[in-house]
């Protein structure tokens, strides 16, 4: 079956401007997660998503970062007014529930000159 | 609060010998441990993950773990290393209740030598 994808696989983009970076989720998966790994900071939490409950923003890095999940499925995590340290890659996770795997989808390279 | 901790970011080692990846954990709760193996340009894939049954877990590819209670370790083996393991390995830990927020270490670069 298919795992998860992630859209785009690059983006490159000009500091200050936002960008949108989209998870689609193993079907039937309730939670996702959403992770970045940079050279600095190797690879982090950032937020995650239950079903219909709340979501967990506790790794968000600032204000400028933000996401949703539309319809328990496909997710948008959103970077504000970019910065040269938002580069990595940002990655997205989906699991049958809390406590099961979390498969991984390949990521989004972003790049912010 | 939880945390990773992988001893030598990088390692080499000769195709056949044994593979060992160091992983010491700390975790204020009891922990679910996660081994995950990165290709170049690839998302995460579970190697192997011990969620308090048996403290030897066996992975996929060969490898395997042992959870140690009395070290805080979870070290990554396999008796003869392929080429094909080339790749980046990461140690992560998660509470075993509540939400499973991976926590990484900061990863093994692993060389396999002809």
């Amino acid at each position: 079956g298919a795992g998860v994808s992630q859209s785009p696989s690059n983006k490159v983009t000009e500091k200050g401007k936002d960008v949108e970076l989209r998870c689609d989720p193993i079907s039937g998966h309730t939670a996702l997660y959403w992770y970045r790994q940079s050279l600095g900071q190797g690879l982090e939490f950032l937020i995650y998503f239950q079903g219909n409950s709340a979501p967990d923003k506790s790794g968000l890095p600032s204000d400028r970062f933000s996401a949703e999940r539309t319809g328990g499925s496909v997710s948008t995590l959103t970077i504000q007014r970019t910065q040269q340290e938002d580069s990595a890659v940002y990655l997205c996770a989906s699991s049958l529930g809390l406590a099961f795997e979390q498969f991984f989808g390949p990521g989004t390279r972003l790049t912010v000159l | 609060a939880q945390s990773v901790t992988q001893l030598g970011s990088h390692v080499s080692v000769s195709e056949g010998a044994l593979v060992l990846l160091r992983c010491n954990y700390s975790s204020s709760v009891p922990p679910y441990l996660f081994w995950y193996v990165q290709y170049p340009n690839q998302g995460l894939q579970l190697l192997l993950k011990y969620t308090s049954a048996a403290t030897l877990v066996k992975g996929i590819n060969g490898f395997e773990a042992e959870f140690k209670k009395s070290e805080t370790s979870f070290h990554l083996t396999k008796p003869s290393a392929h080429m094909s393991d080339a790749a980046e390995y990461f140690c992560a830990v998660s509470p075993l209740q509540g939400a499973q927020k991976l926590v990484f270490g900061q990863g093994t670069r692993l060389t396999i030598n002809p």
